[in-house]
Order: structure tokens, then C-alpha cells, then sequence
């Protein structure tokens, strides 16, 4: 079956540290996206990149990077400089304008 | 900008009415409008897909109207069950190529037995 993985499912770091999540689609999908999910909050887009070697910020980019080195996957690195780290986060994928798939989710608790 | 709205924030209501939940857009130059669900810890999961040319689509229990025009959808959920109960999401995709959408806030629903 066809889908979007994220590992791992709970992750946590010490504050200061870099922390990379991973995203991983076969649904040879072109556009990958990253979102951060806080309560009350609604979705907010980190990144985009709708093809490989090329990416675009999103509203929220300070403190996060990426890299789409291959069309399957689109990691997400956590800088220590992203003030406040602590969220739930989600990767998704679509292709032209069809329906956006969503993996299953990565929560990261900085303390 | 796209600002997407959605009202009411919370619902809780008995097993089997009908309910409709509302999503409000304030751009109305959009290429299509979707409705998510999202359960407790989970990513979220399409449930239908209106293009802008559409009026409503259907299925199952669930039927989502679309009004460019005055920049509303309604997800309609018919005869609800506890099963039901997860957070309900609209996002609206805009026109002109880039297909990055913009999210609402949802709506918690929660159906009691």
C-alpha cells in the first residue's frame, strides 16, 4: 500500500541540540510539505518543496531546514535556534492539485 | 492573504443528530476545498475534495457544499455516532498554480452514546 511514513512517533532532545525528523512517501508524489501542529492552532507550513533539489519557506521557516535530495523523501532538521521546538509535526505529499496525503505524525518534546 | 475560518471551535452532541459544521474562506479565488478529519495523536485523513466548478460532493453519512462565491463549505454529517468523534479541518487550495493550502483551526467533535 501507497503512503506517507514519519519516524519516529515520539522523539525527545535536550535543548540546544539539533534533531532531524524523517518523511518517507512511495506514492511517487512531486510536492512534499512539512507543518507544525500546536494546540489551538490550526497548521502552520514550514516548508514546501515541489520538486526534487528545490524547496520554498513556508510561513514559520526561522529555526528549521530541509533538504529533497530524492523525490521519496524530504527530512526536517530542528536547529537550536527554533525558539520553541516543542509540537506536533506533520509531513504530506500531493501531486498537481489532487488530494494531499498526511503521514502519520512526529511529536517532539525539547526540555 | 487566505484566512480560513472555522465556526463552531468545539460541538459536543448525542448519538444520532445531524450536524453541520461550517468553514469560511475570505479569498474566494480558489481551486478547490477540502475536508480533513484528524483523530487524537494521528495525521489527518481526507474525507472529500470540491473543486471550485463544484456545488457539493457526497459520501456516506458525510456531504460537503461548496459557495465560492460568499466564501463558505458546510460539512453536513448525518445521523452522527461516537465514532464520529475527531477534529473536523477544511483547507482551501488557491488558484493561480501553487497549490499550497491554508488550513482552518477545525472543529472538535465530540458524539456522546
Amino acid at each position: 500500500d501507497g503512503g506517507i511514513t514519519q519516524s519516529p512517533k515520539y522523539l525527545f532532545r535536550k535543548e540546544g541540540q539539533n534533531v532531524t525528523l524523517s518523511c518517507e512517501q512511495n506514492l511517487n508524489h512531486d510536492a512534499m510539505y512539512w507543518y507544525r501542529q500546536d494546540p489551538g492552532q490550526g497548521l502552520r507550513l514550514i516548508y514546501y518543496s515541489q520538486i526534487v533539489n528545490d524547496f520554498q519557506k513556508g510561513d514559520i521557516a526561522e529555526g528549521y531546514s530541509v533538504s529533497r535530495e530524492k523525490k521519496e523523501s524530504f527530512p526536517l532538521t530542528v536547529t537550536s535556534a527554533q525558539k520553541n521546538p516543542t509540537a506536533f509535526y506533520l509531513c504530506a505529499s500531493s501531486i498537481g492539485t489532487s488530494i494531499v496525503h498526511f503521514g502519520p505524525g512526529t511529536r517532539l518534546t525539547v526540555t | 492573504k487566505q484566512e480560513v475560518t472555522q465556526i463552531p471551535a468545539a460541538l459536543s452532541v448525542p448519538e444520532g443528530e445531524n450536524l453541520v459544521l461550517n468553514c469560511s474562506f475570505t479569498d474566494s479565488a480558489i481551486y478547490n476545498l477540502q475536508w480533513f478529519r484528524q483523530d487524537p495523536g494521528k495525521g489527518l485523513t481526507s474525507l472529500l475534495l470540491i473543486q471550485s466548478s463544484q456545488r457539493e460532493q457526497t459520501s456516506g453519512r458525510l456531504n460537503a457544499s461548496l459557495d465560492k462565491s460568499s466564501g463558505r463549505s458546510t460539512l453536513y454529517i448525518a445521523a452522527s455516532q461516537p465514532g464520529d468523534s475527531a477534529t473536523y479541518l477544511c483547507a482551501v487550495n488557491p488558484s493561480g498554480g501553487s497549490y499550497i493550502p491554508t488550513f482552518g483551526r477545525g472543529t472538535s467533535l465530540i458524539v456522546h452514546p
